[in-house]
């Protein structure tokens, strides 16, 4: 089965600085999709980013771009120019391509961002 | 173009008892699927529906079911609630052939 393993429970990032999120998965397929979501108080979850497994390419979007190393199983996220509207809790998580493609979360980072 | 919908938003039930909740899924989608996200946890994976059908099923007991009407709205029912079932249950819609959900805002579930 996937797992999907963020090993930072906490984060804390000053405003205007750079912040990396950490995420590693256990996939044995070839073929799924990766993303990264944010949880506000509100508590809906808002898609940050996603990649598929078969673009070399990191994705990029605004000032939040991925680090996808497909060998190593990882998928950090990098958040330029941190804001205070980034403070959040953040998961990683992996959808498979294949007939079994429920999407399974990681345990999550709660970002904090300092004025 | 409205989002996810789930009602209600707040619930408190007692243990034992029995509860359903709710969800419209956005526009246009056609599969739902149910996560049970407990306080500080992931979203852990419940079940899907597609096409009236349970599609998948996560590792949830029997006291877990679902619903899917022919307007694609969706629902969870919960059977003999334990206080561990208190959580926040999170419904997200997409299409099948889609790679991302959208979700709701949830309906937080406290067992007393």
């Amino acid at each position: 089965a996937q797992t999907v393993t963020q090993s930072q429970p906490e984060m804390s990032v000053q405003e205007a600085e750079t912040v990396t999120l950490s995420c590693t998965y256990d996939t044995s397929e070839s073929d799924y999709y990766l993303f990264w979501y944010k949880q506000p108080p509100s508590r809906q979850m808002i898609l940050v980013i996603r990649q598929e497994a078969y673009k070399q390419q990191n994705a990029t979007e605004n000032r939040f771009s991925v680090n996808f190393q497909k060998a190593a199983k990882s998928f950090s996220l990098k958040i330029s120019d941190s804001q205070l509207g980034d403070a959040a809790m953040y998961f990683c998580a992996y959808r498979s391509a294949g007939w079994n493609n429920d999407m399974r979360f990681g345990a999550g980072t709660r970002l904090t961002v300092k004025p | 173009d409205a989002g996810v919908t789930q009602s209600p938003t707040h619930l408190i039930k007692t243990r034992g008892q029995q509860v359903t909740l709710r969800c419209s899924p956005k526009s246009g989608h056609d599969t739902v699927s149910w996560y049970q996200q407990a306080l500080g946890q992931g979203p852990q994976f419940i079940f899907q529906y597609y096409e009236e059908e349970e599609r998948q099923r996560g590792n949830f007991p029997d006291r877990f079911s679902g619903h899917q009407f022919p307007n694609y709205s969706s629902e969870l029912n919960v059977n003999a609630l334990l206080l561990g079932d208190s959580a926040l249950y999170l419904c997200a819609s997409s299409l099948l052939s889609a790679t991302g959900y959208t979700f709701g805002s949830g309906t937080r579930l406290t067992v007393v």
